[in-house]
């Protein structure tokens, strides 16, 4: 089945430190691959994604790279910023048994930024 | 414009209650999706609505949850005889088509609290 592994946080930064959040992933097909967060107190939202083998999400100064040979897309960002704090959702689309594409997530990993 | 909207926010039920919650989502998406989320972690899929297909219902933990979509807009998530297992943070989210490279649109959740 499809799978979605990231890592354990929280990770605590100070500002403008240079963050990577780890994201691998098992598919049986050939997945589209998302990063969603989750600012306190709101609802997911999308953040980037990426839908072939080598492309490049990105949005808000963060970026992620579709590496099928490593079956990873890890999250990175060069300077972070305090408001930056939230929970980062690693996700895979894949089609399903019954034809459906249903998005798997992984655990969250909670970020910290301290000004 | 609208998001996807979730009621109640908040709701507390004694153990052995029905609950039912709401989701109205995005107008015009045909593609509505309920998860669970518990403390620690990630989000669970529970049921898939396309149009007017028929449910996806795989991810359904028990014959006490089940899930209904009105005239293909709004949607209703009703477990019956609750349990303290069920307590979580219960997200709706719809995408416009449901294909693969279709991000989710997340509501803010409905956190059930089981006493």
């Amino acid at each position: 089945g499809n799978s979605v592994t990231q890592m354990e946080g929280p990770v605590t930064l100070s500002e403008e430190a240079f963050l990577t959040i780890n994201c691998t992933y098992t598919a049986t097909g050939y997945p589209s691959l998302f990063w969603y967060v989750q600012y306190p107190g709101e609802g997911l939202q999308l953040l980037l994604k990426a839908t072939k083998a080598d492309d490049k999400g990105s949005n808000k100064g963060f970026e992620a790279t579709y590496r099928k040979e490593t079956t990873s897309f890890h999250l990175e960002k060069g300077s972070v910023q305090v408001s930056d704090s939230a929970v980062y959702f690693c996700a895979l689309s894949d089609q399903m048994g019954g034809g459906s594409y249903i998005p798997t997530f992984g655990r969250g990993t909670s970020l910290i930024v301290h000004p | 414009g609208a998001g996807v909207s979730q009621s109640p926010s908040n709701k507390v039920t004694e153990k052995g209650k029905d609950v039912e919650l709401r989701c109205d989502p995005i107008s015009g998406h045909t593609a509505l999706y309920w998860y669970r989320q518990s403390l620690g972690q990630g989000l669970e899929f529970l049921i898939y609505f396309q149009g007017n297909s028929a449910p996806d219902k795989s991810g359904l933990p028990s014959d006490r949850f089940s899930a209904e979509r009105t005239g293909g807009s709004v949607s209703t998530l009703t477990i019956q005889r609750t349990q303290q297992e069920d307590s979580a943070v219960y997200l709706c989210a719809s995408s416009s088509q449901g294909a693969k490279n279709s991000p989710l649109h997340f509501g803010n959740g409905t956190r059930l609290t089981v006493t």
